[in-house]
């Protein structure tokens, strides 16, 4: 079974540039989860899914950020523009509903913003 | 808010000795789960503890969970090198299963 997929795995931007993430879960998972990981530090909830529908944003900075989830499978986070502040990692995980619950995280973009 | 704190962030150890990282929450849960990170890589599934009193194990790893404390251990047993990594734990929250992230164990065993 295929795991978390996302791209690019790497990125270097300049300050104010638009960036996009992309990431596809594991087939059959509703929700979807968007992390940040700064260096040093544990994963911070950005924005979650269930289906299409955004049902948790309050930490996504959404002056500069934005996501969506078309379809209910693959989704795409945005920044624009990017400040030097947003350089970290960013990761996607995935859940299907069940007595555990766990989470699935892909192998996360890694983002320097120059 | 929610805080999840681990200790100790730092370990280092010697292969074949025994040590135990605390993961400590601030607030109600039932459900907390570990992953392992190695170094540029994505977090990787440990153990899931689903009850109070829940013990798990896999080689030379156990995790527990004591609901009442809020507290889970993962206990280390006769460290070999493949361990090192950082070591997260994260708390469930229900509804929506957030989940909330401690500060990392980095482990480092020497030979």
């Amino acid at each position: 079974e295929a795991g978390v997929v996302q791209s690019p795995r790497y990125k270097i931007i300049e300050k104010k540039q638009p960036v996009a993430f992309w990431c596809n879960p594991i087939s059959g998972h509703n929700t979807l989860y968007w992390y940040r990981q700064n260096l040093g530090q544990g994963p911070e909830l950005l924005i979650r899914y269930e289906n299409e529908e955004a049902v948790d944003d309050s930490q996504l900075p959404k002056d500069r950020f934005s996501a969506e989830r078309l379809k209910g499978v693959d989704s795409t986070l945005k920044i624009q523009p990017a400040e030097l502040g947003d350089s970290a990692v960013y990761l996607c995980a995935s859940r299907q509903s069940g007595v555990y619950n766990e989470q699935f995280f892909g192998p996360g973009t890694r983002l320097t913003v120059l | 808010e929610l805080k999840v704190e681990q200790n100790p962030l730092f370990l280092s150890m010697q292969e074949g000795k025994n040590y135990t990282i605390y993961c400590n929450y601030s607030t109600t849960s039932d459900r907390l789960y570990w992953y392992r990170q190695d170094p540029g890589k994505s977090l990787e599934s440990l153990f899931v503890l689903l009850s109070n009193g829940a013990v798990k194990q896999e080689g030379r790893l156990m995790a527990s969970l004591d609901t009442k404390a809020r507290l889970s251990t993962l206990h280390i047993t006769a460290a070999v090198h493949d361990l090192s990594a950082t070591y997260f734990c994260a708390v469930d929250l229900r509804p929506g299963n957030q989940f909330y992230f401690g500060t990392g164990t980095s482990l480092t065993v020497i030979p």
